[in-house]
C-alpha cells in the first residue's frame, strides 16, 4: 500500500536553529498538509498545501514557517529559528480527493518526525 | 466550529475486556468520521471511517457506527488484546471553500494488560 514517508524520524536541534523537515507524499496525491502534535496533546493543523500554494493555515503557522514543494515530489516543513515549544511530532499528510467530489477517503499520514529543540 | 470530543484517559483494560471509547462531535453539514490509531513510537494510521449517517466502519475486529441522532462515533471491540494498546484519535472530516478539513480530538489512551 502507498506511503508518505518522512524523514528524519528524529532530529535534535538548538534553539535558534533552521530546521527543515521532509516528506514525500503518495505520487498521486495532489493535496498535502502539515499537523503537529505536542506530547500528549491533540494533534494540530498547521498548514495545506495545493497547487503549488497554501490553502489555508492555522494561527500556530506564523512567518516562522513556510512550506514548499521544490521538486514535484518532497513536501517540506521549515522552522525558521525553532523555539523550546516547537518541540512536537510533526506528520506530514496528503490527499488525493477534492473535497467537492470525493468526501470521506481520509488522509495518509506519514509516521512522523518527532522535533527535540534544546 | 466544528469539533470532535473524546473521552479521557488513559483507559486500562485487562485482556478479553470489551471496549468502548466514546467520541461526540458538533458540526454542520454532513461530515465523515474516523478514528485514527497511534502505536507507541509510530505515526497516525487510519483504522476505520464513515461517511454517512448509520454507516458503520470496521477493521481488525473495532467498529463504530455514525449516529447523527446522538452525533456520536463510539469505538468498540469485544475482546481487547496487549497488542491493542496505543492511543485512538477521533476525528472529524468535513468540506469547507472547497477544500477538506479535519479536526481531531484529544486522543484516548488504551492500556490492554495481560
Amino acid at each position: 500500500e502507498p506511503e508518505v514517508t518522512q524523514t528524519p524520524s528524529h532530529q535534535v536541534t538548538q534553539m535558534g536553529q533552521e530546521v527543515i523537515l521532509r516528506c514525500v507524499p503518495i505520487s498521486n496525491h495532489l493535496y498535502f498538509y502539515w499537523y503537529r502534535q505536542i506530547l500528549g496533546q491533540k494533534v494540530e493543523f498547521l498548514v495545506s498545501f495545493y497547487n503549488n500554494e497554501i490553502s489555508e493555515k492555522s494561527e500556530i503557522f506564523d512567518d516562522q514557517f513556510s512550506v514548499e514543494r521544490p521538486d514535484g515530489s518532497n513536501f517540506t516543513l521549515k522552522i525558521r529559528s525553532t523555539k523550546l515549544e516547537d518541540s512536537a511530532m510533526y506528520f506530514c499528510a496528503s490527499s488525493d480527493t477534492n473535497a467537492k467530489t470525493r468526501l470521506g477517503r481520509g488522509y495518509t499520514f506519514g509516521s512522523g518526525t518527532r522535533l527535540t529543540v534544546v | 466550529g466544528n469539533s470532535v470530543t473524546q473521552m479521557e484517559g488513559p483507559v486500562t483494560l485487562s485482556e478479553e475486556a470489551f471496549l468502548t471509547i466514546n467520541c461526540t462531535y458538533t458540526a454542520t453539514g454532513y461530515p465523515s468520521l474516523f478514528w485514527y490509531v497511534q502505536y507507541p513510537g509510530e505515526g497516525l494510521q487510519l483504522l476505520l471511517k464513515a461517511t454517512k449517517a448509520d454507516d458503520k466502519g470496521s477493521n481488525k475486529g473495532f467498529e463504530a457506527t455514525y449516529r447523527k441522532e446522538t452525533t456520536s462515533f463510539h469505538l468498540e471491540k469485544g475482546s481487547v488484546q496487549v497488542s491493542d494498546s496505543a492511543v485512538y484519535f477521533c476525528a472529524l472530516q468535513w468540506n469547507s471553500g472547497g477544500y477538506q478539513k479535519v479536526t481531531f480530538g484529544t486522543g484516548t489512551k488504551l492500556q490492554v494488560i495481560p
